[in-house]
């Protein structure tokens, strides 16, 4: 069975410009995540989605970023204009849902990672 | 006070070794922990859940302190393959609500 799959694996931009990212999560994996992970720290979250429904954003920068989850399977998620501390490694993660009272089993991309020039 | 705080590292140890990682979260209503491991430039995968009463999987163990709000990891007999970064992760909340991962605790064993 295909894993989480990103793409592109890398981007090099210039500041101000746009970028997508792309995930498509495993077959049947009604939940989706977007992290962000900067050299030397953990994944911070940037999105959960349910299905095709964001319900949890807190930790998106809106003036910039945006994401969506059409039909509830693949996801995008894009920077507005990127600036210098966007660069990092975008993780995109699925789960097949809540997993009952232990929670959720993450399965990670290989990530996209983002240089901003 | 963050949300999920490990140690800071890295650990260095020969092989053989006997290593623990600490890490602690601030709400008291999560419900969800585990242990993910990253090797380097590479994505996290899990490692093992973390249950109340404790957990083995072979030279791994993992025990939950609800109480005091903490979770450790403990590795035995280290193997060279072990060297990796160790990322302890723990739910926002109640069940089912987003994953929160720590900074991450590097692990380097030398031969």
């Amino acid at each position: 069975e295909a894993g989480v799959v990103q793409s592109p694996r890398y981007k090099i931009i210039e500041k101000k410009q746009p970028v997508a990212f792309w995930c498509n999560p495993i077959s049947g994996h009604n939940t989706l995540y977007w992290y962000r992970q900067n050299l030397g720290q953990g994944p911070e979250l940037l999105i959960r989605y349910e299905n095709e429904e964001a319900v949890d954003d807190s930790q998106l920068p809106k003036d910039r970023f945006s994401a969506e989850r059409l039909k509830g399977v693949d996801s995008t998620l894009k920077i507005q204009p990127a600036e210098l501390g966007d660069s990092a490694v975008y993780l995109c993660a699925s789960s097949p849902g809540t997993g009952g009272f232990y929670g959720e089993k993450l399965f990670f991309g290989s990530g996209t990672q983002l240089s901003v020039l | 006070r963050k949300e999920v705080e490990q140690d800071p590292g890295p650990f260095n140890v020969p092989e053989g070794a006997t290593v623990a990682f600490n890490c602690t979260y601030s709400n008291s209503a999560s419900q969800s922990f585990f242990w993910y491991r990253q090797d380097c430039r590479k994505e996290p995968k899990l490692l093992m859940s973390v249950y109340s009463s404790g957990n083995e999987d072979g030279r791994f163990t993992a025990q939950l302190n609800r109480a005091s709000q903490y979770i450790s990891l403990l590795i035995r007999d280290s193997k060279l393959s072990d060297s990796a970064t160790y990322l302890c992760v723990v739910n926002k909340g109640q069940a089912g609500t987003a994953l929160i991962f720590g900074k991450g605790t590097t692990l380097s064993v030398s031969s």
